[in-house]
């Protein structure tokens, strides 16, 4: 079985731009969320989307957005990057339950 | 504000003998907690978890114990392998729609 996969792999941006990053939960899982995990710390929660609508929000700004699609997929827009947005952005899918499964993640830099 | 800490950020523990993981949180609505293991270039994986009604959850080798009262958990692993050698970051969630996670602890069994 597929498990969540996230695309791309690396992503290098510059001050300023826009980024899409995208992700493929599990067959059947119908709950995405988003995390942003900075080096040296735990994976800071952004979003929740549940049969496409938002479940959760955390403390991020508006530059911040999600949406997810009727096959359950997602993607994750940052706009008017900023150094500080560099870090690993973490994608979990669950059926409905607790147990978030994750993906390797993206790895984005801002330059 | 950081509502769940792992104050301890690297353990080092003989093969065969316990590995104590600890977690304190500061929201008392928090109604779930769950414990993932975390390789380098891989997403977290989940281990285990406790519901705020339980005190106690094992499986296998690996038991989580939940003291509400001084808002602490702990994971205990027994016997350690070297295989177990990874980032563990303790996580909570109230509804399951937003997830609090801490900033790691990094274990290293040594054969």
């Amino acid at each position: 079985d597929a498990g969540v996969t996230q695309s791309p792999t690396h992503l290098i941006k510059t001050r300023g731009q826009h980024v899409t990053l995208r992700c493929s939960p599990i067959s059947g899982h119908k709950s995405v969320s988003w995390y942003q995990q900075v080096l040296g710390q735990g994976p800071q929660f952004i979003f929740q989307y549940y049969e496409k609508e938002e479940r959760g929000r955390g403390n991020f700004p508006d530059r911040f957005s999600a949406r997810q699609f009727p096959n359950y997929s997602s993607e994750l827009n940052v706009n008017a990057l900023l150094l500080g947005d560099s870090a690993l952005y973490l994608c979990a899918s669950s059926f409905v339950t607790e147990e978030q499964f994750f993906g390797p993640g993206t790895r984005l830099t801002v330059l | 504000d950081q509502q769940v800490k792992q104050n301890s950020p690297s353990l080092s523990v003989q093969e065969g003998r316990i590995s104590i993981l600890n977690c304190d949180y500061t929201n008392s609505m928090f109604d779930y907690f769950l414990w993932y293991k975390k390789y380098p270039a891989e997403g977290p994986t989940f281990l285990i978890s406790i519901s705020s009604i339980k005190d106690k959850n094992e499986d296998g080798r690996f038991t989580v114990f939940l003291n509400k009262s001084a808002k602490h958990l702990s994971l205990h692993i027994v016997p350690s392998q070297p295989g177990d050698s990874a980032v563990y970051f303790c996580a909570a969630t109230y509804n399951f729609n937003k997830f609090y996670f801490g900033s790691g602890t990094k274990l290293n069994v040594k054969p």
